[in-house]
């Protein structure tokens, strides 16, 4: 099983520039979560869908974040503009959608340095 | 200037030793608890979960233990070893698909 993919793994850009994060959850989860993870405020969830469907977006921190996921395998983060405070890494994370006694198992994360 | 950053308090054990890491967790609804690994440069990885219908759980060299009374949960690694050097998170669900993050402990191992 090959997990929760992200891409890519690294990616640096300039303030002001559109920067797109993927995910590909483990086939067959109906859930998917994205997280950004800081020294200050630790793990936050951004965003989660269920059966594709956008459920809570109150984690994100503004407009410039938009988030998709256009089918059961794929989903994209998009930040535009791109300012320096959004450096972090930014994890997916996939479940069953059974509820709340599912696991969520986590990709490896996308590192974000916005310069 | 300086930036300020989480706090993460420190466990340091020597190899062979076994390793306790606490967790006090916030909502007394809560009724499904999971215990995560973070090594550096990875996302966090599934160590063992608890259901709030259990106090003890079992894992291969891992034990979780739930007081559903004081809102506390633990995590147990027996015989510690290097590569369990990490920062551990505990987790909670209420009745949500949502998870609640701990802040995180990290696990200091020498030899």
């Amino acid at each position: 099983d090959a997990g929760v993919i992200q891409s890519p793994r690294h990616e640096v850009t300039e303030m002001g520039q559109e920067v797109t994060l993927r995910c590909k959850p483990i086939s067959g989860h109906n859930s998917l979560f994205w997280y950004r993870q800081t020294m200050m405020r630790g793990l936050e969830l951004l965003i989660y869908f269920n059966n594709n469907v956008p459920i809570d977006d109150s984690g994100m921190p503004e407009d410039r974040f938009s988030a998709k996921m256009p089918n059961a395998s794929f989903s994209t983060l998009k930040i535009q503009p791109s300012e320096p405070r959004d450096s972090a890494v930014y994890f997916c994370a996939s479940d069953g959608g059974g509820g709340s006694t599912d696991t969520q198992y986590f990709g490896p994360g996308t590192r974000l340095t916005v310069l | 200037g300086e930036s300020v950053g989480l706090h993460l308090p420190t466990l340091s054990v020597q190899e062979g030793d076994n390793s306790i890491i606490n967790c006090a967790y916030s909502n007394s609804a809560s009724d499904y608890f999971i215990w995560y690994k973070q090594e550096s440069g990875k996302g966090p990885q599934f160590i063992i979960d608890i259901r709030s219908n259990m106090d003890k759980r079992q894992g291969q060299r891992v034990t979780v233990l739930l007081n559903k009374t004081v809102k506390h949960l633990s995590l147990q690694i027996a015989a510690t070893q290097p590569g369990d050097s990490a920062v551990y998170f505990c987790a909670e669900n209420s009745h949500t698909d949502k998870l609640i993050f701990g802040t995180g402990t990290r696990l200091q191992v020498f030899p």
